[in-house]
C-alpha cells in the first residue's frame, strides 16, 4: 500500500514563474491537506480538500494560491507569480476520513526554490 | 484560535538515556486530538503517538510515552531508552475534534531539535 506521494520533490522557479506542486493521497483516503513549512518553522495549515470540493482553505494566501482535488487524477496546489517568500517546503496529507482520531499521513514534501 | 507551544528549540541525550520534551497549548474546547510528529533529516513527518483528550490514560507506544496534563493543557514527550535514529526535529500538534472544517487541520508548534550523542 503506497503511500501519499507527491512531486516533484524538488522544484526550482525563477520569480514570475508558475510552481504546480502535485500530490496523489494514500489508496482509500479521500481527504487531502496542503501545508507549508517555512525554514525553521513549523507546518503551517493551508487548505484542506475532499474530491471535488474545498472545506477549508482559511490559510491560504489570499492572493496568486489555488488547490484543487479532482474526481480522477492527484490534488494539485497551484502558486502563480512566485516570489522568493514562496521558498518553503510544501507537505500534503491524506486521511480516510474528517476529524476524530484519524491519523494524517504525511508525504515527503516539495521543497520550492524561488530563485 | 488554539496555538501549540514547544519552549525547547533544542536538547541533546545520551544514547540509552531518557529525555522529556515540552508541548504546552491553548484551547477553549473541551475535545480534541495531541500528536507527536518526528521530522528526522530526510524531512518526512512521521506519526510517533497520539493522545485523544477524552481519554485520562496517557498514550504509549513502545519507547515513547506522553504526560497529558488536561488541567495544565500539558503534552510532553517522554523518549525512554534513546537511540542513535531518534534524532530529529520533533513536533508537537493539536486538532479540534469539532466539526468538518476546523475539526481536520493540525495546528503545530515551532518544535524541538533533538541530539541523541552516542
Amino acid at each position: 500500500n503506497a503511500g501519499v506521494m507527491q512531486n516533484p520533490r524538488h522544484l526550482v522557479r525563477r520569480r514570475g514563474q508558475e510552481a504546480r506542486l502535485r500530490c496523489s493521497p494514500m489508496k482509500g483516503h479521500s481527504h487531502v491537506y496542503w501545508y507549508r513549512q517555512l525554514p525553521e518553522e513549523g507546518l503551517k495549515f493551508m487548505v484542506y480538500l475532499q474530491k471535488e470540493n474545498i472545506i477549508d482553505e482559511s490559510g491560504m494566501p489570499k492572493e496568486r494560491f489555488s488547490a484543487e482535488f479532482p474526481k480522477e487524477g492527484p490534488s494539485i496546489l497551484r502558486i502563480q507569480q512566485v516570489v522568493r517568500g514562496d521558498s518553503a517546503a510544501y507537505f500534503c496529507a491524506s486521511s480516510s476520513r474528517h476529524g476524530g482520531p484519524d491519523t494524517q499521513y504525511f508525504g515527503p514534501g516539495t521543497r520550492l526554490t524561488v530563485l | 484560535a488554539q496555538t501549540v507551544t514547544q519552549s525547547q528549540p533544542e536538547m541533546s541525550v545520551q544514547e540509552a538515556e531518557t529525555v522529556t520534551l515540552s508541548c504546552t497549548y491553548d484551547t477553549s474546547e473541551s475535545d480534541y486530538y495531541l500528536f507527536w510528529y518526528k521530522q528526522p533529516p530526510s524531512r518526512q513527518m512521521i506519526l510517533v503517538i497520539r493522545q485523544e483528550a477524552y481519554k485520562q490514560q496517557n498514550a504509549t507506544e513502545n519507547r515513547f510515552s506522553v504526560n497529558f496534563q488536561k488541567a495544565a493543557k500539558s503534552f510532553s514527550l517522554k523518549i525512554s531508552d534513546s537511540q542513535l535514529g531518534d534524532a530529529a526535529m520533533y513536533f508537537c500538534a493539536y486538532r479540534s475534534a469539532r466539526g468538518e472544517t476546523s475539526g481536520s487541520r493540525l495546528t503545530f508548534g515551532e518544535g524541538t531539535q533533538l541530539t541523541v550523542n552516542p
